[in-house]
């Protein structure tokens, strides 16, 4: 069964924090995502990676970075966590980027 | 620019009766095409897509969609719905010039017994 899992479920992290969200696949794709998902805004493209130590910014880059070491590895960096950075991060992965994208369950992330 | 509208936030429907989710594009271009669910705690998963040929689209769990070039639309359809249907539902167009999905805001299906 493919597979896309993140690190956590739910985090907790106060404003002015590094954060760091992981997100791991096993199914050999080339292309990795995240994406932010709030109420009424639907999800949003934070970043993408099309191959190992390649990323290209999506709609809403500001405030993110990532990092691709590996190629089952996709990691989301809050270099210093906002109240606005509150929401749903949803990771995925496809092996095209217009192909079936397979998403992780989430990661709940609430800044105080 | 591209752009996808889901025109209904919330629908209630009672088991057993008929679906359609509706959703419009903006898109110049021939479109790729998706439709997904998100059940409650759960990341998304593909119910189906319009790449080209047939307009009519069969998915998984008995969905399936029909592509209308001339209305910009590829609205989801489900003859008769069952309590596990209930989800969010999210619509949305692949942009080949850029390799990214443009998704629409989401329709909430609430299924009455």
């Amino acid at each position: 069964d493919v597979k896309v899992t993140q690190s956590s479920r739910y985090l907790v992290k106060r404003t002015g924090e590094k954060v760091f969200l992981e997100c791991v696949q096993d199914m050999d794709h080339e292309n990795m995502f995240w994406y932010r998902q709030d109420p009424g805004l639907g999800l949003r493209l934070i970043y993408f990676s099309y191959d190992v130590k390649m990323k290209e910014k999506g709609d809403i880059p500001e405030g993110y970075s990532v990092s691709r070491e590996k190629k089952e590895r996709f990691s989301l960096i809050l270099e210093s966590a906002s109240t606005n950075q509150t929401s749903m991060y949803l990771c995925a992965s496809s092996f095209r980027p217009l192909n079936e994208q397979f998403f992780g369950p989430g990661t709940r992330l609430t800044v105080l | 620019a591209q752009s996808v509208t889901q025109p209904d936030i919330h629908i209630t429907v009672s088991e057993g009766a008929s679906l359609e989710l509706r959703c419009n594009y903006s898109y110049g271009a021939t479109p790729y095409l998706f439709w997904y669910v998100q059940s409650p705690g759960q990341g998304l998963q593909l119910l189906l897509k319009y790449f080209s040929g047939d307009t009519l689209v069969q998915g998984i769990k008995g969905f399936e969609a029909e592509f209308k070039r001339s209305q910009s639309s590829f609205n989801l359809r489900k003859p008769s719905v069952h309590w596990s249907d209930a989800a969010e539902y999210f619509c949305a167009v692949g942009v080949i010039s850029t390799d990214k999905l443009i998704f629409g805001t989401g329709t909430r299906l609430q299924v009455f017994p």
